[in-house]
């Protein structure tokens, strides 16, 4: 079965400084990987996705950038955070098969 | 394209009661589907899932939920609910094609009163 690594589990960074969030999975190759969000109240947004390495799909014009530069490694990144940016970051996979997602167990992110 | 709709932001139970969460799904062909439990600060857990077979599946925490074709739904249950069931629950659908992702409801928050 699948294992989702996230970090750090909580950050608090000021308004401007740059992010960088790690997501790592074991027990699986090739998986989807995905990032999401979820602001207070406001359920579960998908920012971006990844088939592949170096495959990147935005789907929200946003702040926050993504790369995955290994097959079971996801990084979310920012140049200069927003205040805006704020929230529960969650990292999940699944593998080539239909099946649901394997999620991580999230970074609270408060900018400052 | 997939939707997902929790219709209850929040429902409170006393402990002992029955549960039914509902979720309720659009897509032209049969979907797969599934329900998931986050506790304050944590990730998602897979609560159970439907691919096809049994319309009536069970998961884990002794949670169950019924398949409806033709009410387009897939609530859950559970009999007797416990104070540590108190977290948001997650419905979501995926369409029969590989790769393809998952659409998450608004989620419904579930209070237990003592």
């Amino acid at each position: 079965s699948q294992t989702i690594h996230q970090w750090p589990a909580t950050l608090v960074q000021p308004v401007g400084s740059p992010l960088s969030l790690e997501c790592t999975v074991e027990g699986t190759s090739n998986p989807n990987l995905y990032w999401y969000r979820q602001a207070a109240g406001r359920g579960l947004q998908l920012l971006f996705y990844s088939v592949g390495i170096g495959q990147i799909s935005s789907e929200v014009p946003q702040n926050l950038s993504a790369s995955r530069p290994q097959d079971r490694q996801f990084i979310l990144s920012s140049k200069k955070l927003l205040l805006s940016d704020s929230g529960f970051y969650l990292c999940a996979s699944r593998g080539q098969t239909l099946g649901g997602y394997t999620f991580g167990s999230g970074t609270r992110l408060t900018v400052v | 394209a997939q939707s997902v709709t929790q219709p209850d932001i929040h429902i409170t139970v006393s402990e002992g009661a029955s549960l039914e969460l509902r979720c309720n799904y659009s897509y032209g062909a049969t979907p797969y589907l599934f329900w998931y439990v986050q506790s304050p600060g944590q990730g998602l857990q897979l609560l159970l899932k439907y691919f096809s077979g049994d319309t009536l599946v069970q998961g884990i925490k002794g949670f169950e939920a019924e398949f409806k074709r033709s009410q387009s739904s897939f609530n859950l249950r559970k009999p007797s609910v416990h104070w540590s069931d108190a977290a948001e629950y997650f419905c979501a659908v995926g369409a029969w094609i590989v790769g393809n992702k998952l659409v998450f409801g608004a989620g419904t928050i579930l209070r237990v009163k003592s």
